[in-house]
């Protein structure tokens, strides 16, 4: 049973561009969570998706940032525009039952923008 | 906003040692969870604890959860130099149907040799 997968590893981007980060979760997982990491820092929540569904984006800005967890495939957290300060580390976790159960992470999306 | 709170921030300790560390938190929850980040890499689950249990044990991790302080404690018995890493309290926490799961801001352990 493979593990939460994220793609790709690192990305850079120019000011401005596009940056799609990718999160299998693991099989059999329905919950997805979506957090940003800072050096030195911990982890911010973004947003909370179960298949098909936003069940709580409060940590997402609303301008540039949109996430997805579409019926087949994996999740896409999309930041349009990028800026300097998007840069950091972008983890996606998995769960079985959302919050009542134990969270699996992937090893994250390091994204530096030029 | 962060709901648990860990303490210390930082923590340096020999090897053998006893690591404790502390979070608080804010409002009812669920349960409360402890995770482990090496740097640059993953969390890594460690324990869960329900809010309806005082103590809970795995391997050399002993938890323990105050549901009336609003806190919990991780103690790592018989430190090692590779227990070195941050580590993470999260919470469950249930807002209009959300389960959203919160992080502190973490302890960084540091283990000597």
């Amino acid at each position: 049973n493979a593990g939460v997968m994220q793609n790709p590893r690192h990305l850079v981007r120019r000011r401005g561009q596009e940056a799609r980060l990718r999160c299998s979760p693991m099989k059999g997982h329905s919950h997805v969570y979506w957090y940003r990491q800072l050096p030195e820092e911990g982890l911010k929540f973004m947003v909370y998706l179960q298949k098909e569904n936003i069940i709580d984006e409060s940590g997402m800005p609303k301008e540039r940032f949109s996430a997805e967890f579409p019926k087949e495939g994996p999740s896409i957290l999309r930041i349009q525009q990028v800026v300097r300060g998007d840069s950091a580390a972008y983890f996606c976790a998995s769960s079985r039952n959302g919050g009542r159960s134990e969270a699996f992470f992937g090893q994250g999306t390091r994204l530096t923008v030029v | 906003s962060q709901q648990g709170e860990e303490d210390p921030q930082a923590l340096s300790i020999q090897e053998g040692e006893n690591a404790t560390m502390n979070c608080s938190y804010k409002t009812s929850i669920n349960n409360l969870q402890w995770y482990r980040q090496n740097s640059g890499r993953g969390l890594v689950h460690l324990i869960l604890i329900r809010s309806n249990e005082r103590e809970k044990h795995s391997g050399r991790l002993r938890v323990t959860l105050d549901t009336s302080k609003k806190s919990s404690s991780l103690l790592i018995t018989a430190s090692r130099a590779a227990d070195t890493a941050s580590y993470f309290c999260a919470t469950a926490l249930t807002q209009g149907g959300s389960e959203k799961l919160v992080f502190g801001k973490g302890t960084k352990l540091t283990v000597n040799p």
